[in-house]
């Protein structure tokens, strides 16, 4: 079983920095199975980022996911107000077949 | 354009069965392999089990095996999931969602079914 870690687990921040997530997983995994989300309190979660760096259809180009091999980021560039929420990282491998990160939190400074 | 509509919020009690549905609308549910997350107040998102399309079959996490059940009504372009012998730590919100442009993750969610699982 690949087991994901997210860190660090809350980040707080200002609107207009820029951060980086990271997803580091237990053992390698193929860049096309990491995907990232986002989550907004009472939400379901939103697919971000695929194949560890292509984004989803309609997600700005302040978001951008990046990584190998067991080492994966998503970078966010210029938060918004609305970028403040729950993110996850999530793995497609054997068993289970999917597998998510526990997520970091970022909330506004 | 593709929507999960889900059915509305339910309590239980311990020891009993809970069925969530999930409406497709704007596409065909026999084309879409369907897949059932779940996450406890508070805490992270957690992967139940859905059809694989690689593997021809629904697979399920371990902990879930003999307790879940997923089906889908094609007529009725609704899927299901049933969860029985429902205890506390069963609390959650449950999704449905499933990949349209993606191979290996979900980019159509449900809204959520919150099920309260108490005395």
């Amino acid at each position: 079983e690949t087991v994901l870690t997210q860190s660090p687990g809350t980040l707080s921040l200002s609107p207009g920095e820029s951060v980086t997530l990271s997803c580091r997983a237990s053992q390698s995994i193929s860049s096309n199975y990491v995907a990232w989300y986002q989550q907004q309190p009472g939400q379901a979660p939103r697919l971000l980022i695929y194949e560890a760096a292509t984004r989803a259809t309609g997600v700005p180009d302040r978001f951008t996911g990046g990584g190998s091999g067991t080492d994966f980021t998503l970078t966010i560039s210029r938060l918004e107000p609305e970028d403040f929420a729950v993110y996850y990282c999530q793995q497609y491998g054997s068993s289970p077949k999917i597998m998510f990160g526990q997520g970091t939190r970022l909330e506004i400074k | 354009q593709v929507r999960l509509n889900q059915s509305g919020a339910e309590v239980k009690e311990p020891g009993a069965s809970v069925r969530v549905y999930c409406k497709v609308s704007g596409y065909s549910l026999i084309e879409l392999s369907m897949h059932w997350v779940r996450q406890a107040p508070g805490k992270g998102l957690e992967w139940m089990g859905g059809f694989v399309a690689e593997d021809g079959e629904k697979m399920f996490v371990e902990k879930f095996q003999g307790r879940v059940t997923m089906t889908e009504d094609t007529s009725a372009e609704t899927a299901y999931m049933e969860l029985r012998s429902l205890r506390s730590e069963d609390t959650a919100v449950y999704y449905c969602a499933t990949h349209l442009k993606t191979d290996y993750s979900l980019d159509i969610w449900g809204q959520g079914t919150t099920v309260t699982v108490s005395s």
